[in-house]
């Protein structure tokens, strides 16, 4: 059973400010997910990648999978990147499909 | 463009009432996954469907959950006896696979919004 585990497990920048969340897993993946969670529940898909770094916007994710390890930066942070961000794992199951495993996601508060 | 709808986004019962969640994924989407969160944790996986078989069930799925998607495009999740443990927000999530793609591919998984159930 993968394990994933993120840090930390809250944050409170200033806007502007750049932000870094951690996430670690202990088995070999398929791939790793960056998600954004907003108050009411609404889950959306930031990143998926399996190696490297990706950009979008403001936010980066990077991965090393040697290391079992992904970060996900913000950098300019604003109060609308108040959210919890959740990294999950993919992993094959079943006929060749892809279920998830979920780290406890990291609060984020940007504060102006 | 139509992003995954879940019924109904709140409901509240009595303890050993029977509830039913429905999930429309995304049309052209032939997985479709369960998923439940509970305060302050991250989502745990309960079920996945590749179009109408259910191919994988996590043991978080007691005998008193059920999920079906009979046509291969929505799906329902049931829970019959309703426990305050059940207590969480169940969430559905869809993607698209070919069926040539390799076993360790990903697609990324589109979310609902969730239906947040609270016992009483």
């Amino acid at each position: 059973k993968n394990e994933v585990e993120q840090s930390p497990q809250n944050l409170t920048a200033q806007e502007g400010e750049f932000i870094t969340i951690n996430c670690s897993y202990s088995v070999g993946i398929s791939a790793l997910h960056w998600l954004q969670q907003h108050p009411g529940g609404g889950i959306v898909s930031l990143f998926m990648l399996s190696s490297g770094k990706k950009k979008h916007g403001r936010l980066i994710a990077t991965i090393n999978i040697q290391e079992k390890h992904s970060s996900l930066h913000i950098t300019a942070s604003h109060p609308r990147d108040s959210a919890v961000y959740i990294c999950a794992v993919g992993e094959v199951v079943g006929a060749a499909g892809n279920k998830l495993t979920f780290g406890g996601g990291t609060r984020v508060l940007v504060k102006p | 463009d139509t992003g995954v709808s879940q019924n109904p986004r709140h409901k509240i019962t009595k303890r050993g009432q029977n509830v039913t969640f429905r999930c429309d994924p995304i049309s052209e989407h032939n997985r479709l996954y369960w998923y439940r969160q509970t305060l302050g944790q991250g989502p745990e996986f309960l079920t996945y469907f590749q179009n109408e078989a259910q191919l994988e069930k996590s043991r978080l799925l007691s005998d008193r959950f059920s999920a079906e998607r009979p046509k291969g495009s929505f799906s329902t999740l049931e829970i019959q006896r309703t426990e305050q443990g059940d207590s969480a927000m169940y969430l559905c999530a869809s993607s698209f696979s070919l069926r040539a793609d390799p076993p360790l591919s990903n697609q990324p998984q589109h979310f609902g919004d969730g239906t947040r159930l609270s016992i009483l």
